[in-house]
């Protein structure tokens, strides 16, 4: 298996646009989470999915935030209208059902100007 | 609340060197804690899983404890090598949910050739 899988690595855009990134989890895994790393505050989960179903998003951290997973192979996660304070490292990761292992993207490197 | 904490900051030993990093948590009510690896502009993987009934964990070169009551875990190292250099973090589950990871801010390791 490829792993999960994200895109982009990497996205520099400027204060006030649209930003998408897109997540692949492993085949067969059921749960979902983003996460976003900072220097400042480490790893925050943002928001995660069962079975395609948002079950936590209680660190989604406004409105300007969105997540969707339309079906068992693809989440993105949308910023509109972004901000540089969303300058992060956006992480993917998926997991099966009955299994405590985690596994991590190799991560969407935002940049906001 | 629970809280993760992982000293020191960074660490800088020389090859071949026996190490260990420490990880301690405020709330003994923890399901499992686990330590990743996460490598320069690379996601996280995880090394070793230790269930909250367990005393230890070992892959290869990796040992991994857990002492719940005292609120603490370590990861031993052994014969360092340069190709460990990496941020290793540990993150614990809490008892009452079933996805959700409380993470410390990583210890940054340079094993030095």
């Amino acid at each position: 298996d490829a792993g999960v899988i994200q895109s982009p690595r990497h996205e520099v855009t400027e204060m006030g646009q649209e930003v998408t990134l897109r997540c692949k989890p492993i085949s067969g895994h059921n749960s979902l989470f983003w996460y976003r790393q900072t220097m400042m505050r480490g790893l925050e989960l943002l928001i995660y999915f069962n079975n395609n179903v948002p079950i936590d998003d209680s660190g989604m951290p406004e409105d300007r935030f969105s997540a969707k997973m339309p079906n068992a192979s693809f989440s993105t996660l949308k910023i509109q209208p972004s901000e540089p304070r969303d300058s992060a490292v956006y992480f993917c990761a998926s997991s099966a059902s009955g299994t405590p292992v985690v596994f991590f993207g190799e991560g969407s490197r935002l940049t906001v100007l | 609340k629970q809280e993760v904490t992982q000293i020191p900051a960074a660490l800088s030993v020389p090859e071949g060197e026996n190490l260990v990093l420490n990880c301690s948590f405020t709330d003994s009510a923890i399901y499992n804690l686990q330590w990743f690896r996460q490598d320069p502009g690379k996601g996280l993987t995880s090394l070793l899983l230790i269930q909250s009934s367990q005393r230890e964990q070992t892959s290869g070169r990796l040992n991994a404890s857990l002492d719940k009551s005292s609120g603490r875990s370590t990861l031993y190292i052994a014969a360092s090598q340069p190709g460990d250099s990496a941020t290793y973090l540990c993150a614990v589950r809490p008892e009452d949910s079933n996805y959700q990871l409380i993470w410390g801010a990583g210890t940054k390791l340079i094993i030095k050739p």
